[in-house]
């Protein structure tokens, strides 16, 4: 079964840190370009960052640029968001997304909630 | 504010048919990048519905179609059913936005 699955969310403090992981299955991981979106409460989904097959392209929303790394490990079918300098505006569900090949994001995870209060 | 316009809220009773809009510019839908839909249950995570304007993948009920002229999209769902009742987002690209990737703001559906 195609799944990902990530983890790492949490409660952190107003300018803390955190590191998101998803964990991929039931396909090539290293063959797919893939995404982070998340959905703050009540809210619409938000694209946060992007990052090719191989790593060597990445894109960030201006949002997050600056505070948020994407990196992957294709060996351990693992993607990863570093989040630092976190604010009350980055509270959301996070979830990952395969990117199907430029025809939208076609597997989502479940998604983890990041909430950033004292 | 998204770049993508989506009405907030559509509303339509069993079997009949509604459509949602998604109204950009010529720097996304008009300067001729693809259009996604997704369908987001209650307290779950968003479902690709219709990939590149008019696709459906293949678990996707014909129900679902979608269209794109112009500056604009839509999706179209006939015959609908109570669990219909959805979130809807539009996706495409933006050619003036850090890393191009641009949601619409969604629509939520009624089935009265």
């Amino acid at each position: 079964e195609v799944q990902l699955v990530e983890s790492g969310g949490g409660l952190v403090q107003p300018g803390g840190s955190l590191r998101l992981s998803c964990e991929a299955s039931g396909f090539t991981f290293s063959s797919y370009e893939m995404n982070w979106v998340r959905q703050a409460p009540g809210m619409g989904l938000e694209w946060v960052s992007y990052i090719s097959s191989s790593g060597s392209t990445i894109h960030y929303a201006d949002s997050v640029k600056g505070r948020f790394t994407i990196s992957r490990d294709n060996a351990k079918n693992s993607l990863y968001l570093q989040m630092n300098s976190l604010r009350a505006e980055d509270t959301a569900v996070y979830y990952c997304a395969r990117d199907w090949i430029g025809d939208g994001m076609d597997v989502w995870g479940q998604g983890t909630t990041v909430t950033v209060s004292s | 504010q998204s770049v993508l316009t989506q009405p907030p809220s559509v509303s339509g009773a069993p079997g009949q048919r509604v459509t949602i809009s998604c109204t950009g510019s010529s720097s996304n839908i008009g300067a001729g990048y693809d259009v996604h839909w997704y369908q987001q249950l209650p307290g779950t995570a968003p479902k690709l519905l219709i990939y590149a304007n008019t696709n459906r993948p293949s678990r996707v009920p014909d129900r679902f179609s979608g269209s794109k002229s112009g500056t604009s999209a839509s999706l179209a769902i006939t015959g609908l059913q109570a669990e219909d009742e959805a979130d809807y987002y539009c996706q495409s690209y933006d050619s003036s936005l850090s890393g191009h990737v641009v949601f619409g703001g969604g629509t939520k559906l009624t089935v009265l």
